[in-house]
């Protein structure tokens, strides 16, 4: 399995600024992803964080509000950039099969099998 | 594409009362599927997980089995508890592509 660390666990803001949450994992992986969680919604992916290149983005979210960094294998960043109380959500990040080569890091059986997620980030923009 | 079909909760029961929670799902090929629960202020943890067809993943007491036939994949707990509220997400993963979730189900235990 993998171990993901997520900061901070909460926060609350004030609109206008801006909040970077951070995603620690045991191991080495080529992808990161994070995910937007609405009150009351599923997940949404907001973009593939690789190491080494910048980072890919779903429709919908551009990288001036929220930029990614991914200086190396364990770790990424998730900027929250000019809040508005319509960015109160909580922000997951995640490492997935998909996001490493077959037979290595915590998936050595195979790509279909579970992703981990940090334990997230409660933010509140006020 | 793939998708994925949850009831709507919220899902209230009493102590020790029987669950279910639909989930049914739309892809090509062979996906693998998941229960995810969002505790109360945490992340997402990996309930249980089905990779192939008439496989029954389990664990804390619930079970889910994989059917092909009928594209589900129902979770199921033969006595809840209080400490089992949370929100139950269904998930589904194939092979290289997104992960496809539900939109959620909430489930409200009391004693």
């Amino acid at each position: 399995s993998a171990v993901i660390s997520q900061k901070p666990s909460r926060d609350i803001c004030q609109r206008g600024t801006s909040l970077t949450i951070q995603c620690q994992v045991d191991s080495q992986v080529t992808m990161m992803f994070w995910y937007r969680q609405q009150p009351g919604q599923s997940l949404t992916l907001i973009a593939t964080a690789n190491q080494g290149s910048e980072a890919t983005y779903e429709s919908g979210f551009v990288i001036d509000k929220f930029p990614i960094s991914r200086p190396n294998l364990t770790f990424s960043t998730l900027t929250v950039s000019n809040m508005s109380p319509e960015d109160s959500s909580i922000y997951l990040c995640s490492v997935e099969p998909r996001g490493m080569s077959p037979g290595t890091g915590p998936w050595m059986a195979g790509p279909n099998t579970e992703a981990f997620f940090g334990q997230g980030t409660r933010l509140t923009v006020v | 594409g793939n998708s994925v079909t949850q009831m709507e909760g919220p899902v209230t029961l009493s102590e020790e009362a029987f669950l279910t929670i639909n989930c049914t799902y739309t892809a090509t090929g062979y996906p693998s599927l998941f229960w995810y629960v969002q505790y109360p202020g945490e992340g997402l943890q990996l309930l249980l997980k089905a990779t192939k067809a008439d496989d029954k993943g389990s664990n804390k007491g619930f079970e889910a089995t994989y059917r092909k036939e009928t594209t589900s994949f129902h979770l199921e707990k033969g006595s809840v508890q209080v400490s089992d509220s949370a929100v139950y997400f269904c998930a589904l993963s194939a092979g290289f592509q997104k992960l496809v979730f539900g939109t959620g189900t909430r489930l409200l235990v009391s004693p």
